[in-house]
């Protein structure tokens, strides 16, 4: 079946660096990967989502590359705030016609003044 | 800006207890879910409708049901809930279900089972 692996289950950095979130998967179907943010108290929304081969997707200063050779969707930005503070899930939609993502574990990003 | 509602926000019960979630959505959507983030964070979705048609259902205990009566509303009923269930219970939707859509979620229903 479908996974999402999310390495770090929390990160903590000082605001002004870079931040990178690791994301791979596995599925046997086409393939849409999607990152959602979830701050604390609030419902998750989406962040960004790309089904195209290394093409770089960007959104709120976010950026990710879907490299479907090495199964990876890996969320990066260059310069943390305070506000990135969240939980971050990688979402996969392998499946087709049932509109079903199979989420990742989640990284919760804590970004220190 | 909210789209999909969920009623009520928290909800205290004991063991045995029957509860029922609510959840709206004014986006005009076909397609509504029910997710259950765990304690842990971990998102797992349980169940999904189209247009009040069940479409996906997850393998949870007989206990959950969902009840759809039309397709702007799917509530969850929880028959004699168990010290597991307790979890933030998470409604989405999305235009028409089919794969890839983005979810739109509402802000949960924390359940807590003493």
């Amino acid at each position: 079946g479908d996974s999402v692996t999310q390495t770090e289950g929390l990160v903590t950095l000082t605001e002004g660096l870079p931040v990178m979130l690791n994301c791979t998967y596995q599925t046997a179907y086409s393939t849409f990967l999607f990152w959602y943010v979830q701050h604390l108290n609030e419902a998750p929304k989406l962040l960004l989502k790309s089904s195209t081969d290394n093409k770089r997707t960007e959104h709120q200063g976010f950026h990710a590359t879907l490299h479907k050779s090495s199964s990876s969707f890996h969320l990066q930005k260059s310069s943390a705030q305070l506000s990135d503070s969240a939980l971050y899930y990688c979402a996969l939609s392998g499946h087709t016609n049932t509109g079903k993502l199979t989420f990742g574990d989640g990284t919760v990003l804590t970004v220190k003044p | 800006e909210t789209a999909v509602f969920q009623t009520p926000n928290y909800h205290v019960t004991q063991v045995g207890n029957e509860v029922s979630f609510n959840c709206k959505q004014t986006l005009g959507h076909d397609t509504m879910y029910w997710y259950k983030q765990d304690s842990k964070k971990l998102l797992k979705i349980m169940f999904s409708y189209n247009n009040k048609q069940l479409i996906v259902n997850e393998t949870v205990p007989r206990r959950f049901s969902p009840q759809s009566s039309d397709k702007a509303h799917l509530n969850l009923r929880i028959k004699s809930v168990e010290p597991e269930d307790s979890a933030v219970y998470l409604c989405a939707s999305s235009p028409t279900g089919g794969a890839p859509e983005t979810l739109y979620f509402g802000s949960g229903t924390r359940l807590t089972v003493l």
